[in-house]
């Protein structure tokens, strides 16, 4: 079966530093992969998707993810921390016939 | 921009009372998911359902749980006789089954006593 393994329950950073979120894949074929985010009590909402157009991935808030199929890798970045960005992330692979979430990553953001 | 809707966002019961759990998803979609998510774990998989019909169901889906579609709007999940267990952030998703692309709503906290 698909999987994702997030390497990382919980990552601080400083505000204004880069942010990386890792995810790794397991998929026989080209993956369907996301990354969402949930905010303290709040919905999933989906930061961004690989869909095989491209490998260097934008999505919203100025998050970007990169799918390196050499290492099976799928990680988040983002060039500046802010505050905001303080949230649960889920590398979640879609190539099933649904969604398989990682246990998530808490990201912490210190001033 | 439309959104999945959910009623209600709490929801507290009795163990062995019937709950139902309430989504609007997009308009213009096909595809409906629930999900749920107990506390400190990760997100799981219930159910898929398109055309009138479950189309998967994981192993938690199990006789005490049903899906139902309405009318042209409404998604619902009911659960027969709530355990303690069932306790958890029940998510509904909708897609336009464009690479599985689903869209979440703001999820049900239930709480059963």
């Amino acid at each position: 079966a698909q999987s994702v393994t997030q390497l990382d329950s919980h990552v601080s950073v400083s505000e204004g530093t880069p942010v990386l979120l890792r995810c790794n894949y397991s998929s026989s074929y080209s993956p369907s992969l996301f990354w969402y985010v949930q905010h303290p009590n709040k919905g999933l909402q989906l930061l961004l998707k690989y869909t095989s157009a491209a490998t260097l991935v934008k999505g919203i808030n100025g998050f970007e993810a990169e799918f390196k199929k050499s290492e099976t890798s799928f990680h988040l970045t983002k060039p500046s921390a802010h505050m905001s960005d303080a949230a649960e992330y889920f590398c979640v692979d879609g190539s099933g016939y649904a969604l398989n979430f990682g246990k998530g990553t808490s990201l912490l953001v210190t001033p | 921009e439309p959104e999945v809707t959910q009623t209600p966002s709490h929801q507290v019961t009795q163990m062995g009372q019937e709950v139902i759990l309430r989504c609007v998803p997009i308009s213009n979609h096909l595809y409906f998911y629930w999900y749920r998510q107990i506390l400190g774990q990760k997100v799981e998989f219930l159910v898929s359902f398109y055309n009138n019909e479950i189309s998967e169901k994981s192993e938690i889906f199990d006789d005490q749980f049903s899906v139902e579609r309405p009318d042209g709007s409404n998604f619902t999940l009911k659960i027969r006789s709530t355990k303690l267990e069932d306790s958890a952030m029940y998510f509904c998703a909708s897609s336009d089954g464009t690479f599985n692309e689903q869209f979440f709503g703001p999820g049900t906290r239930l709480t059963v006593l």
